[in-house]
Parts: C-alpha cells; sequence; structure tokens
C-alpha cells in the first residue's frame, strides 16, 4: 500500500540535543512537506521541497533543519535552537508542485516532548 | 493574505443528528479549499475539496460541503452523524495567489454524544 510514514511516533528529548524525525513517502509525490501542531493554532509550515537537493523555508522556519538527497525521503532536524520543540509534528507530500493548490497527504505524525 | 477562520473550537451533537461545521475564508480570488479530518494522535485525512466547477461539493464518509462565495464561506455538512465522527476538523485555503502554502484554520473538535 502507498504512502506515507513517520518515526518514530513518539519522541522524547533533553533540553540541548538534537533529535531527528523521519517522514518516507512510496507514493512517488514531488512535493514533502513538514508541519507543527499545536494545540488550538492549527497547522504551522515548517518547511517544504519541490524537489530533490532543494527545499524552502516556510512560516517558522527557526530552529529547525531538513535535507532532501532522495525524493522518497525529507527527515526534520529539531536543533536545540528551537526554543519550544515539544509538539506534533506531521509530515505531508504532495503529487505536483504546486504548493498551494495541490492535495496533500499526511503521515500519521511524530509527537516530541522535551524533558 | 489569505487566512481561515473557524468559529467554533468545540461542538457537540447527537448520534444521528445533523452536522454543519463553519468555515469562513480570506483570499483574493477563487480559493482552493479543503476539509481535512484528524482523528486523536493521528494524521489529517482529506475528506474532500473544491477549486471551480459545482459549489457543492461531495466527499468521503458521506460528507458535503458548499462554497458560499458572496459569504466566504466553505461550511462542511452531514445529514447524520455518526459515533465514529468524532474528531477534529480542519479547513483549508490555498491558490495560486495567495502565496506558496496552504493556511490551516484552528480546527473545530466535534464530540458525538450518544
Amino acid at each position: 500500500d502507498g504512502g506515507i510514514t513517520q518515526s518514530p511516533k513518539y519522541l522524547f528529548r533533553k533540553e540541548g540535543q538534537n533529535v531527528t524525525l523521519s517522514c518516507e513517502q512510496n507514493l512517488n509525490h514531488d512535493a514533502m512537506y513538514w508541519y507543527r501542531q499545536d494545540p488550538g493554532q492549527g497547522l504551522r509550515l515548517i518547511y517544504y521541497s519541490q524537489i530533490v537537493n532543494d527545499f524552502q523555508k516556510g512560516d517558522i522556519a527557526e530552529g529547525y533543519s531538513v535535507s532532501r538527497e532522495k525524493k522518497e525521503s525529507f527527515p526534520l532536524t529539531v536543533t536545540s535552537a528551537q526554543k519550544n520543540p515539544t509538539a506534533f509534528y506531521l509530515c505531508a507530500s504532495s503529487q505536483g508542485l504546486a504548493v498551494s493548490t495541490d492535495t496533500q497527504y499526511f503521515g500519521p505524525g511524530t509527537r516530541l516532548t522535551v524533558l | 493574505a489569505q487566512s481561515v477562520t473557524q468559529p467554533d473550537i468545540h461542538i457537540t451533537v447527537s448520534e444521528g443528528a445533523s452536522l454543519e461545521l463553519r468555515c469562513n475564508y480570506s483570499y483574493g480570488a477563487t480559493p482552493y479549499l479543503f476539509w481535512y479530518v484528524q482523528s486523536p494522535g493521528q494524521g489529517l485525512q482529506l475528506l474532500l475539496k473544491y477549486f471551480s466547477g459545482d459549489t457543492l461539493v461531495q466527499g468521503i464518509k458521506g460528507f458535503e460541503a458548499e462554497f458560499k462565495r458572496s459569504q466566504s464561506s466553505f461550511n462542511l455538512r452531514k445529514p447524520s452523524v455518526h459515533w465514529s465522527d468524532a474528531a477534529e476538523y480542519f479547513c483549508a485555503v490555498g491558490g495560486p495567489r495567495g502565496g506558496n502554502k496552504l493556511t490551516f484554520g484552528t480546527g473545530t473538535q466535534l464530540k458525538v454524544e450518544l
């Protein structure tokens, strides 16, 4: 079955540590996205990528980094510079390159908690 | 700038009753509109989308939404709610003139009473 997988489902981090969240898709989609979800705030775009080895900042990119070395993979690193990283992180992908009009399909999410 | 407002944070309905979730948007041209549903601790699933044509859009799980340009609204409806519909619902707006992103509303939490 085609879809988006995110791992791990739950992640705990100590303050000052970097952590990397995994996102893989086998839908052969061109574009991939990372969102952060906090209670009562909806989804906020962190980064997106429309092509391998290229990515763009979203609204809240500070303290995060990404890479896109393969079409199917788009890992997100939460660095120690992110002051409030505890949140639910969602990865998504879309078939085309039109970020603001193509349907986005979401993975199951990773819940990150900073201890 | 594009924006989405979901005025109701929480809604409670009885099983079998009808449902309407409100979504108001701001966008400078004809928008692309989406409704997603999220079960607790899960990702988002697309219910339906609108970008042109018939203003009444049918989606999965018996949901429909109506695009009303004059009211800048895209309300989600279901004639008879099932207990399994309890979840959080998000409206999103995008379009070719709105910058390179989808903008999501803050969500409406639906509770279904048996």
